[in-house]
């Protein structure tokens, strides 16, 4: 079976602290690819990034980090120096490339940016 | 290039009626996914197309909710005898195809059932 957990459930900081988000998955799936999705209030689920499971390279972009970390199948989310538009849910997601098309989503970490 | 379009933003009905969803992915994406989000709640799998063929049906996908997609472009997504436990956001997705694993989304149609 696929899950993804995502134990924090809300996160608050002030503007300009780092943020960690935590992703935690389980596959069975020898390739899988591993996804970051934003929310914002608006509603639309927004695609961040998607790491493969062959590519243990971290990631930067910006302000946005990723740690893709097999041995503890955790795919992790910093942001550094939050800014308050960071406010949103954020959603971790696997994919088995073995099975099906689906994504399977965690259920989501809100991050609230205070001034 | 336009995102995904869905069709109505929001819709409240009365238990029973039935309702009808429209999906407009990106243009030339041949695989399209339904997903239901619940509140606090990420989305879950409903079903998905590659171009007008049915593949994939979620258990969710109970005998009152079809989904077509008859031409290989646009999608319908249809509740029939809506109960109040369907009330949530319904997520369309679409993706151009083989070799692209992340999928777009639209910005969902919110279902009231009252």
């Amino acid at each position: 079976a696929q899950k993804v957990t995502q134990a924090q459930t809300e996160i608050s900081v002030v503007e300009k602290e780092d943020v960690t988000l935590d992703c935690v998955y389980e596959t069975r799936d020898t390739t899988y690819y591993l996804f970051w999705y934003k929310q914002p209030p608006s509603g639309e689920l927004v695609f961040l990034i998607r790491r493969n499971s062959f590519d243990e390279q971290n990631e930067i972009s910006g302000r946005y980090s990723w740690n893709f970390q097999k041995s503890t199948s955790s795919f992790n989310f910093t942001i550094t120096a939050s800014q308050v538009v960071d406010s949103a849910v954020y959603f971790c997601a696997l994919k088995g490339a073995d099975s099906s098309y689906k994504l399977i989503f965690g259920s989501g970490t809100r991050l609230l940016v205070r001034p | 290039d336009t995102g995904v379009s869905q069709n109505p933003r929001h819709k409240i009905t009365k238990r029973g009626q039935n309702v009808t969803f429209r999906c407009d992915p990106i243009s030339e994406h041949n695989r399209l996914y339904w997903y239901r989000q619940t509140l606090g709640q990420g989305p879950e799998f409903l079903t998905y197309f590659q171009n007008e063929a049915q593949l994939e049906k979620s258990r969710l996908l109970s005998d009152r909710f079809s989904a077509e997609r008859p031409k290989g472009s646009f999608s319908t997504l249809e509740i029939q005898r809506t109960e109040q436990g369907d009330s949530a956001m319904y997520l369309c997705a679409s993706t151009p195809g083989q070799g692209y694993n992340e999928q777009f989304f639209g910005p969902g149609t919110r279902l009231t059932v009252l």
